[in-house]
């Protein structure tokens, strides 16, 4: 199976900066990726599907970009509901597998 | 709007079994494959998938850790999805999510809608 590989664990960062996080697959998923945001005590939801498209209900401040193995979700001013787990997806070979996620917490 | 509601959580001994049901609303139910995704509650765990099962409820799949311990599937007359689980053990403990999957261009799927949870623990 393929193995996504998050950078970094924990980012710290405080509200109005940017922040972007990176995800790598052990071989390539092409544009099969997707992002997901997870706050604690929620359903996690879709961020990004096929590597660059934002779902609905997010902002524009989220952008997620690469393409291969190589993947980053960038959050521009980042506002206080953005603080959360952020994980990657690939969904380009079965089993669809996560990243380990990244915890985006404010500094 | 797509609902996905799970009931059926709760304590059980190593060993047992438990029943988690998904009842869907909002969409075509029978077009779509589900799956479940769990997230331990230990440091540093994420989240893993678990089981899936096409629309019609022809294919299932299920992860290596659960094989032949759990059972996913689907009642299309009634919009719901089951896991059935047995021989649980202390690691299967975690917040199991119900999800809908969309098809990417390439056949696989992500998952574009999740419900709350319903929270599994096993222990003595």
């Amino acid at each position: 199976e393929i193995v996504m590989t998050q950078s970094p664990a924990t980012l710290s960062v405080s509200p109005g900066e940017s922040a972007t996080l990176s995800c790598r697959a052990s071989q390539t998923v092409g544009s099969d990726l997707a992002w997901y945001q997870h706050k604690p005590g929620q359903a996690p939801r879709l961020l990004i599907y096929g590597a660059s498209t934002r779902a609905s209900g997010f902002p524009g401040r989220f952008s997620g970009s690469g393409s291969g193995a190589e993947f980053s979700l960038t959050i521009s001013g980042l506002q206080s509901e953005d603080f959360a787990v952020y994980y990657c997806q690939q969904y380009n070979s079965w089993p669809q597998t996560f990243g380990q996620g990244t915890k985006v917490e404010i500094k | 709007e797509v609902h996905l509601l799970e009931s059926g959580g709760g304590l059980v001994q190593p060993g047992g079994s438990l029943v988690l049901s998904c009842v869907a609303s909002g969409f075509s139910f029978d077009l779509y494959p589900m799956s479940w995704v769990r997230v331990r509650q230990s440091p540093g765990k994420g989240l893993d998938w678990v089981s899936a099962i096409s629309g019609g409820g022809d294919s299932t799949y299920h992860a290596d850790p659960v094989r032949g311990r759990f059972t996913i599937s689907r009642d299309n007359s009634k919009n719901t999805v089951y896991l059935q689980m047995n021989s649980l053990r202390d690691e299967d403990t975690a917040q199991y999510f119900c999800v809908k999957g969309d098809y990417g261009p390439g056949g696989f799927y992500y998952f574009d809608h999740w419900g709350r949870g319903a929270l599994v623990t096993v222990s003595s």
